[in-house]
């Protein structure tokens, strides 16, 4: 059973069109993120969710907007894709606050997006 | 601001040896958690090794063990007996507590182990 999943694995794609990358988690952790990893391999984070509330966004363009349905999901729907936005996207999530709190964060298998 | 730097963008060993992964971290926080990723060809990433900074024992895993050097802020990874499976990209990441809890990661080194 697959503790963080996301989907595409693999997104390619036009540039100007929209498209979404979903995530779940079934840790029961409360707390949810976006990395973007480019091609140089460096991870930066994006966006994190605390129990469905945005609690991190680290100056991402606003064609990036996240959703958290529920605290198992954090999707990321991006608009009027440009070629810059190549990259590979992880989802992750952890356990923050109480009781085993501070965990470390665990990785989906991410999704590579190319804008072509 | 935090940073986490990794000074060795490539390294080698050979099967059965011994390598160190360097790491140092900048932070005036004093509640912290470090930890080392490892991703292999396959992209996944996947957890090696955690520290928390309060915890003066080095933490290790089977063959692989910290040096975590408070004082000079410094986080290092030794594997041994390196095994062909450990060739991936290591990634160093530092944590803060708070709400405003994020990953932050080094730049990577890429350890490539051979036969």
């Amino acid at each position: 059973d697959t503790a963080v999943s996301q989907t595409p694995k693999y997104l390619v794609t036009q540039m100007g069109n929209d498209k979404s990358i979903k995530c779940e988690q079934n840790l029961g952790h409360d707390t949810m993120y976006w990395y973007k990893q480019d091609s140089k391999k460096f991870l930066k984070i994006m966006f994190s969710y605390n129990n469905k509330e945005l609690i991190i966004n680290e100056t991402v363009p606003n064609r990036f907007s996240p959703k958290s349905p529920d605290k198992a999901h954090l999707n990321l729907h991006i608009n009027s894709l440009e070629l810059g936005d190549s990259a590979v996207y992880f989802c992750a999530s952890s356990q923050v606050f109480g009781a085993g709190g501070n965990t470390e964060a665990f990785f989906g298998q991410g999704t590579r997006l190319t804008v072509v | 601001a935090q940073t986490v730097t990794q000074s060795q963008p490539e390294m080698s060993v050979q099967e059965a040896e011994t390598v160190t992964l360097s790491c140092t971290y900048d932070t005036s926080e004093s509640n912290y958690y470090l930890f080392w990723y490892k991703q292999p060809p396959s992209r996944q990433m996947i957890l090696v090794i955690r520290q928390e900074a309060y915890k003066q024992q080095n933490a290790t895993e089977n063959r692989f063990s910290v040096n975590f050097q408070k004082a000079a802020k410094s986080f290092s990874l030794k594997i041994s007996d390196s095994q062909l499976g450990d060739t991936a990209m290591y990634f160093c990441a530092s944590r803060y507590g708070g709400a405003t809890n994020k990953l932050i990661f080094g730049t990577g080194t890429l350890l490539a182990v051979q036969p």
